[in-house]
């Protein structure tokens, strides 16, 4: 099992283009989360899924749109990228124990 | 948003003894988690704690919990190169979602 899968690993955008980051679980979980980590500032949750059909703003939901396309994916997108949008995306599952399984990131540079 | 803090940086000599706290702010948390996230990578569940405990032991991880003034602490007993990291403590809120802290970085020196 692969758990939580993200794409790109990398990526570099210029101010104002767009882009989606794709997330997929092969964990059978109802919850899926996005959550954009910045240094010293921990992890803000960005949008959040509870269950397919289904989407809720987070803390930071400014400036993203997101996307529950079935029950394995969850796609966060930027329709037009700004600098401050620089950070460390992570997705993540949720079980029925509350644990959260993270994906490896997608590292983001907007310059 | 409720605020989950801790101190950022901690170093320790290899085989002493960690000690990464954590204060948060909402009393209604029923769970309350430590994640361990290594270089480049995502966070990875170290271990959690219902909110009525006051402690629990896991291997070389001790949690303790005081609920009174809301401070959650992780120990862990001679700590090991490996275990340089970021450490996050999380409160759950609501019925879907954990708040994080900002983080410790532990360094430990060999």
């Amino acid at each position: 099992n692969a758990g939580v899968t993200q794409t790109p690993k990398f990526q570099v955008l210029k101010t104002g283009q767009s882009m989606t980051l794709q997330c997929a679980q092969d964990m059978n979980h109802n919850s899926m989360y996005w959550y954009r980590q910045d240094p010293g500032m921990g992890l803000r949750l960005i949008y959040y899924s509870a269950s397919e059909g289904t989407t809720d703003k987070g803390e930071v939901p400014n400036g993203y749109n997101v996307s529950r396309l079935n029950k394995r994916e969850f796609s966060l997108r930027l329709e037009s990228a700004a600098p401050s949008q620089t950070s460390v995306y992570f997705c993540a599952t949720r079980d029925s124990s509350y644990e959260q399984y993270f994906g490896p990131g997608t590292r983001l540079t907007v310059t | 948003g409720e605020d989950v803090e801790q101190s950022l940086f901690l170093s320790v000599r290899e085989g002493d003894s960690s000690v990464i706290n954590c204060t948060y702010t909402d009393s209604s948390s029923t769970y309350l988690y430590w994640y361990k996230q290594e270089p480049g990578a995502g966070l990875q569940l170290l271990t959690y704690i219902f909110s009525n405990m006051d402690m629990k032991q896991d291997q070389r991880l001790t949690v303790l919990l005081n609920k009174k003034d809301k401070h959650l602490s992780l120990r862990i007993a001679d700590t090991q190169t490996g275990d340089s990291a970021i450490y996050f403590c999380a409160e759950k809120m609501g019925a879907n979602n954990l708040f994080f802290g900002t983080g410790t970085r532990l360094t430990v020196i060999p």
